[in-house]
């Protein structure tokens, strides 16, 4: 079982949008509409900032959002602040009642 | 207040299975799933399993099939997560994590228990 592929790294300048990407297959993420993303500083427990594709749990700044299109997801962060400097991980419903993490992102801000 | 409070640190030597606790309140623990996730060191989030605490049985990544079992305690509403045969590997916090049902809407986290697999 593999881990949904994102990319290692991403950046931008404070103010910009950054979007990162989460691919699998038909059996997960292009197969349901059960995408998380998490947001975790050093040390600290993850946080959920979006589920189910593209809502936002209460609290979570709307600069954040969520989409999908066929085996890829995405999260953007638009008007990037130095406190989104963090690794992002997505996570989809896998088929037989299975999970599955993506692979991690680690945002800096420039 | 909804949260998930999970047992003490545990150094385990190879071969050694380890029990990890997660106490939920009790609006968590009769209406979510309890899933597990580990974080080894400097590594990515890894999902490990899932239990129903009052009623479906569990279902655990293919990864760790006969080497993990969660069980369920209703009278304390707590959750535990077995891992057998432990190896170096093994070594990683360990989070219990809580989602309304059939959802990966992973809404509140316990604070992680550190397992050290070491000889």
């Amino acid at each position: 079982q593999s881990a949904l592929t994102q990319p290692a790294s991403v950046s931008g300048s404070p103010g910009q949008s950054i979007t990162i990407s989460c691919t699998g297959t038909n059996s997960d993420v292009g197969g349901y509409n059960s995408v998380s993303w998490f947001q975790q500083h050093p040390g600290k427990v993850p946080k959920l900032i979006i589920y189910d594709v593209s809502n936002r749990p209460s609290g979570v700044p709307d600069r954040f959002s969520g989409s999908k299109s066929g085996n890829t997801a995405s999260l953007t962060i638009s008007g990037l602040q130095a406190e989104d400097e963090a690794d992002y991980y997505c996570n989809s419903y896998r088929t037989s009642s299975t999970y599955v993490f993506g692979t991690g992102t680690k945002v800096t801000v420039l | 207040q909804e949260q998930l409070v999970q047992s003490g640190a545990e150094p385990k030597k190879p071969g050694a299975s380890v029990k990890v606790s997660c106490e939920a309140s009790a609006s968590i623990f009769t209406t979510y799933y309890i899933h597990w996730v580990r974080q080894a060191p400097g590594r990515g989030l890894e999902w490990v399993g899932t239990i129903y605490p009052t009623g479906d049985g569990p279902s655990y990544a293919q990864k760790f099939q006969g080497r993990v079992a969660m069980t369920r305690d209703t009278s304390l509403s707590t959750v535990y997560m077995d891992l057998s045969s432990l190896r170096s590997e093994d070594t990683a916090v360990y989070y219990c994590a809580a989602a309304p049902s059939g959802t990966g809407r992973f809404d509140y986290w316990g604070q992680g228990t550190l397992v050290t697999v070491s000889s």
